[in-house]
């Protein structure tokens, strides 16, 4: 099975901090996603990254940035949080080719 | 803009009933699909996919595709409670993109 593991499920932080959200995939997958999730808004691309050291800009990436230095890892930082950074965090990653794209359990962001 | 519609319900089946789950898509030159189901607090799980007209079925499930109607649909036939949770519709367009864009998601409840 497709194992994607967000590193904390829970995090608080405050508005100006730098916070860093790291994923790791376990199926040397080509492609990794990162999305927040609002109530009513649904799932929104940030980022996402098709190999190491390759990004692109999803639908909502200001405020944001990505560093894939490893095949397996992709993380997002948040340069200076905001309170409107408040949100389901979630990591994707896919092989390519079609497939589907699989998910990590989330980490769910409040900044104070 | 690429979108992707679905009936943001609630939607109320009886247990053993079948629940039907519609979602309809923009872009004409979409070429795969998917279904995401999202228990509350939880990250979404991939269901079923398809990329080829016609019924494809897994279980309890089938899902639905007519691209010359840009409509994919998921049956579950005897709905269970456990069933209940929201459903997304993900569809990826075409132009080899691994991108996907996502309905805002069905949310279904199964009654004992």
């Amino acid at each position: 099975d497709v194992k994607v593991t967000q590193s904390s499920r829970y995090l608080v932080k405050r508005t100006g901090e730098k916070v860093f959200l790291e994923c790791v995939q376990d199926m040397d997958h080509e492609n990794m996603f990162w999305y927040r999730q609002d109530p009513g808004l649904g799932l929104r691309l940030i980022y996402f990254s098709y190999d190491v050291k390759m990004k692109e800009k999803g639908d909502i990436p200001e405020g944001y940035s990505v560093s894939r230095e490893k095949k397996e890892r992709f993380s997002l930082i948040l340069e200076s949080a905001s309170t409107n950074q408040t949100s389901m965090y979630l990591c994707a990653s896919s092989p390519g080719g079609s497939q589907p794209q699989h998910f990590g359990d989330g980490t769910r962001l409040s900044i104070l | 803009q690429k979108e992707v519609e679905q009936n943001s319900g609630p939607l109320s089946v009886p247990e053993g009933a079948i629940a039907s789950l519609n979602c309809t898509y923009s872009d004409r030159g979409s070429q795969s699909f998917f279904w995401y189901r999202q228990y509350s607090g939880k990250s979404p799980e991939l269901i079923m996919f398809i990329y080829s007209n016609g019924d494809k079925e897994d279980g309890r499930f089938t899902a639905q595709l007519n691209k010359a109607s840009q409509y994919v649909s998921l049956l579950i036939r005897d709905s269970q409670p456990s069933d209940s949770a929201t459903y997304l519709c993900a569809v990826r367009a075409q132009g080899g993109s691994e991108k996907l864009v996502f309905g805002k998601g069905t949310k279904l409840t199964v009654n004992p």
